[in-house]
C-alpha cells in the first residue's frame, strides 16, 4: 500500500518566518505534488515535480518554493510566512507520466501564521 | 484549462436515504475522472476513478458514478447512506497530457443524520 508521510500533523508559525514542511513517499513514484486546502475552495496545486531536481509551477505559486533532492522527499517552503497561508496543505504522489494513475495523499499539515 | 464544478457544497440526508453529489467538468479531447473522500482530520482517499471503459464505475462500499460524456457529468450515488458516509467529497479531472495534474471541484460536505 502506498505511504505518503508529512512530517507534521499541526504548525504554528509566525509571521516572517521560514517554514519548511516534508513529504516523503514510499512507492518510488516519480510525480509529487502540493496542494493547499481552503473551505469552499477545494484544493489548489501549488507546486508539483515529475523528477528529481525538477519542479513545476502551478496554480498558486506565489509565496512559496519547493525542493526536490531525492526522488522520495519533496519540500515546500514558505519563503517568508504571511497570515495568508494559514491553510491545510496536502501532499500527493502518482507513479510514471501516464495521466490516469490516481494520485495519493499524505494525512496533511495544517498550518497556522501567527 | 481544465475546470470542475460541485454543484452542492452541503448534502444533508437522513441515514439509509439515497443520495447524489453532483459533478461536472469541463470538456476536453480525453478525460480522466476521479472522485475523492475526505473524513475528519484525514487526507484525501480515492473512492473511484473513472479511465475508459464500462460508463459506470463502482467503489468497494456502495458508491458509484456514471461518467456522461454528453453533459459532461460524472455524479456519484449511492442508493443508500450509512453515518460513516459523512465526509467531505472531491471531484477530480486529469486531462491525457498533464503530468498526472488533477484539477479539483469546490468539495461537497456530505452530512448523514440518523
Amino acid at each position: 500500500d502506498v505511504k505518503v508521510t508529512q512530517s507534521s500533523r499541526y504548525l504554528v508559525k509566525r509571521t516572517g518566518e521560514k517554514v519548511f514542511l516534508e513529504c516523503v513517499q514510499d512507492m518510488d513514484h516519480e510525480n509529487m505534488f502540493w496542494y493547499r486546502q481552503d473551505p469552499g475552495l477545494g484544493l489548489r496545486l501549488i507546486y508539483f515535480s515529475y523528477d528529481v531536481k525538477m519542479k513545476e509551477k502551478g496554480d498558486i505559486p506565489e509565496g512559496y518554493s519547493v525542493s526536490r533532492e531525492k526522488k522520495e522527499r519533496f519540500s515546500l517552503i514558505l519563503e517568508s510566512a504571511s497570515t495568508n497561508q494559514t491553510s491545510m496543505y496536502l501532499c500527493a504522489s502518482s507513479g510514471n507520466r501516464a495521466a490516469n494513475q490516481p494520485q495519493h495523499f499524505g494525512d496533511g499539515t495544517r498550518l497556522s501564521i501567527l | 484549462a481544465q475546470s470542475v464544478t460541485q454543484l452542492d457544497s452541503q448534502v444533508p440526508v437522513f441515514e439509509e436515504a439515497p443520495v447524489e453529489l453532483r459533478c461536472n467538468y469541463s470538456s476536453s479531447v480525453s478525460v480522466y475522472l476521479f472522485w475523492y473522500v475526505q473524513y475528519p482530520n484525514q487526507g484525501l482517499q480515492l473512492l473511484l476513478k473513472y479511465l475508459s471503459g464500462s460508463t459506470l464505475v463502482e467503489s468497494i462500499n456502495g458508491f458509484e458514478a456514471e461518467f456522461n460524456k454528453s453533459q459532461t457529468s460524472f455524479h456519484l450515488r449511492k442508493p443508500s447512506v450509512h453515518i460513516s458516509d459523512t465526509a467531505e467529497y472531491f471531484c477530480a479531472s486529469k486531462g491525457g497530457t498533464s503530468y498526472g495534474k488533477l484539477t479539483f471541484g469546490q468539495g461537497t460536505i456530505l452530512t448523514v443524520h440518523p
